[in-house]
């Protein structure tokens, strides 16, 4: 029994790079998260799916995409990363959006 | 603007001492509370929600937490703390109106022998 899965666990880009990071819940679940967490801030949302074909943007959108042509999958898009996209990336999936959140072991992304 | 706040960064207890962790949230209309854990390494795990219905809650690993509406908190407690509790705790916060969930800077826990 997975849960979510998130691809890569670690990275390391240089600026103006551009990387894709992946997660695969196997619940099937409607709704899907990504989040960034950084030291005193808590996480923060970066987009969200509320189900296959849609995403919405959440707290802290900027420099970020997302895609969810599968229900099981949701793609996080850094097209030019920036030092200040460093951060403890994390995804989390629910079967409603008043549900809780299952999360991903996270992926650890430092841009030199 | 919806918030979430956790006034305490870091607590230390001693094992078997009585814990409380503080969560006060600002929102017109009763929204939907959670508290999360997390240890070192790894992604958050429910502790225990809150929609409804009894205002005391009891989550896992013998937790619990109690929603106030007049004072717009939400604080988990535990009567006695195990080694194992120590990590970071969050609580969250679901409007239950448009579409945003935010989350609270967290409570570090440190436990001593």
């Amino acid at each position: 029994n997975a849960g979510v899965t998130q691809t890569p666990k670690f990275r390391v880009l240089k600026t103006g790079q551009s990387m894709t990071l992946l997660c695969a819940q196997d619940m099937n679940h409607e709704y899907m998260y990504w989040y960034r967490q950084d030291p005193g801030m808590g996480l923060r949302l970066i987009h969200y799916s509320v189900g296959e074909g849609t995403t919405a943007k959440g707290e802290v959108p900027d420099g970020y995409n997302v895609s969810r042509l599968k229900k099981q999958n949701f793609l996080l898009g850094l097209e030019s990363a920036a030092p200040s996209q460093t951060s403890v990336y994390f995804c989390a999936s629910s079967y409603t959006r008043n549900q809780p959140q299952h999360f991903g072991d996270g992926t650890r992304l430092s841009i030199l | 603007a919806q918030s979430v706040t956790q006034p305490d960064i870091h607590i230390t207890v001693s094992e078997g001492a009585s814990l409380e962790l503080r969560c006060n949230y600002s929102y017109g209309a009763t929204p939907y509370l959670f508290w999360y854990v997390q240890s070192p390494g790894q992604g958050l795990q429910l502790l225990l929600k809150y929609f409804s219905g009894d205002t005391l809650v009891q989550g896992i690993k013998g937790f619990e937490a109690e929603f106030k509406r007049s004072q717009s908190s939400f604080n988990l407690r535990k009567p006695s703390v195990h080694w194992s509790d120590a990590a970071e705790y969050f609580c969250a916060v679901d409007s239950n109106t448009g579409n945003q969930f935010y989350f609270g800077t967290g409570t570090s826990l440190t436990v001593i022998p």
